[in-house]
């Protein structure tokens, strides 16, 4: 089974410019989610789809957006991208078994992001 | 807010030594724990989770974790490292009302295993 693939696995931009990335999970996991990892922060959740919708939220400026397609496929758009931005980006995978029970993440190898 | 507190941030050990990387949690609902391990330029891993049931918990590669929920701990141990263990281990936890997929990670501690 193929793991969870991200593109592209670098970046280069300029302050003020956006960036969209993609993730790709693995083939029947219904929800995908973003993190970021930073040296100074360490890895900190972005957000969450499953089907389409976004289900949770971390603590990022409105600049940070993603979205979900029907095959679980999902982007993520950071607009207007600044210094601190500079990060790598995460996506991560599980089933989504439901509310009962825990969810295993598996993690893509990452889009490394430079704003310069 | 949830939040996760791993104690030591670097550790250097000999190979055969024994490993114990300490990870507090705060959050007094049920939680989901885990940890994950970053090898040199490799995606995040997962050694070994806990959702329930029997507190001490086997992973891959010879890793276990006890979970002791009157400490709000979840240890790592390893009882013989080896080189190849040279890595970044990072414990989370997740949790019913903050989402079960939304991962609260540790600042991660980064282990040295010299031959």
């Amino acid at each position: 089974k193929a793991g969870v693939t991200q593109t592209p696995r670098y970046l280069i931009k300029t302050r003020g410019q956006q960036v969209t990335l993609s993730c790709s999970p693995i083939s029947g996991h219904r929800s995908v989610s973003w993190y970021q990892q930073t040296p100074g922060q360490g890895l900190q959740f972005l957000f969450e789809y499953f089907s389409e919708t976004q289900r949770n939220k971390g603590n990022f400026p409105g600049r940070f957006s993603g979205r979900q397609f029907s095959n679980s496929r999902s982007e993520m758009n950071v607009s207007t991208l600044e210094l601190g931005d500079s990060a790598l980006y995460l996506c991560a995978s599980s089933l989504a078994l439901g509310t009962s029970g825990g969810d295993e993440q598996f993690f893509g190898p990452g889009t490394r992001l430079t704003v310069l | 807010a949830q939040s996760v507190s791993q104690h030591n941030h670097h550790v250097i050990l000999s190979e055969a030594a024994s490993l114990e990387l300490g990870c507090n949690y705060s959050y007094g609902g049920t939680v989901n724990l885990f940890w994950y391990v970053q090898y040199p330029g490799q995606h995040l891993q997962l050694l070994l989770k806990y959702f329930s049931g029997d507190p001490l918990v086997k992973g891959i590669k010879g890793f276990e974790a006890e979970f002791i929920k009157s400490k709000f701990s979840f240890n790592l141990r390893k009882p013989s490292v080896q080189w190849s263990d040279t890595a970044e281990y990072f414990c989370a936890v997740s949790s019913f009302s903050g989402g079960y997929n939304k991962l609260i990670f540790g600042a991660g501690t980064r282990l040295a295993v010299h031959p």
